[in-house]
């Protein structure tokens, strides 16, 4: 089946440095990516829809100068928390549209702990 | 109107037992409901999904049921098992391919 990988699976960084985490369609094409954030106990939110090729499009509140994405081909697209801080620490998923069968496959998530 | 609400918050049945989680929705533009299981630390799997066209669908242990005239959706697990403890998301998608997920419901299922 369908498989995303994403990386890396957890880490570590200290306050105001940046991170990027990638999310790999690893055997289909993806022409759409989703990355979302999820806090304890609670759903996924939404925060940007990226296209390749395109611009991503970020959903009401989601700071796009702080959460920069970029979706260069049809099998990559990566997430890259700037000037990050403690309160960004949270558990981030992409996933990904296949272009033929369209359907929706999630990576493994990313926790980010900022210190 | 485009969120999914969904019942309950967390769940506890007896190992055999039916849990049955309930979501609704408002948005007549949702064309496609999923069910996701996640476990902790790893990213939501589906399990099963439905079109609005359809009332019920089954696969496997797991069943939906789609009301369409009362915007409302429901997952049955049959036999339900320890290793179906986990958390349980519903969602709905609207155009554009976005997902909109439930709040999820998490359930534990004893021995």
């Amino acid at each position: 089946g369908a498989v995303v990988s994403q990386h890396p699976s957890w880490v570590i960084c200290k306050s105001g440095t940046s991170v990027k985490i990638e999310c790999r369609s690893l055997d289909f094409q993806a022409t759409t990516m989703f990355w979302y954030r999820q806090f304890p106990k609670q759903s996924l939110m939404l925060m940007a829809t990226s296209n390749e090729g395109s611009k991503a499009t970020y959903e009401q509140g989601v700071e796009k100068d702080k959460f920069l994405i970029n979706h260069a081909s049809l099998t990559l697209s990566t997430l890259t928390v700037t000037s990050a801080h403690p309160e960004d620490s949270s558990f981030y998923i992409c996933s990904a549209i296949d272009r033929v069968s369209y359907g929706y496959t999630f990576g493994s998530g990313t926790r980010l702990t900022v210190v | 109107q485009q969120q999914v609400k969904q019942s309950p918050q967390s769940l506890i049945v007896q190992k055999g037992g039916i849990p049955i989680i309930n979501c609704a929705y408002e948005n007549t533009a949702f064309d496609y409901f999923p069910w996701y299981q996640q476990f902790p630390g790893k990213g939501p799997a589906l399990l099963i999904a439905i079109r609005p066209d359809v009332s019920e669908k089954k696969e496997g242990r797991f069943t939906i049921s789609f009301n369409k005239s009362a915007k409302q959706f429901s997952l049955h697990i049959m036999d339900s098992q320890p290793g179906d403890s986990a958390t349980y998301f519903c969602a709905a998608r609207i155009r554009g391919g976005k997902l909109i997920f439930g709040q999820g419901t998490e359930l534990s299922v004893k021995p």
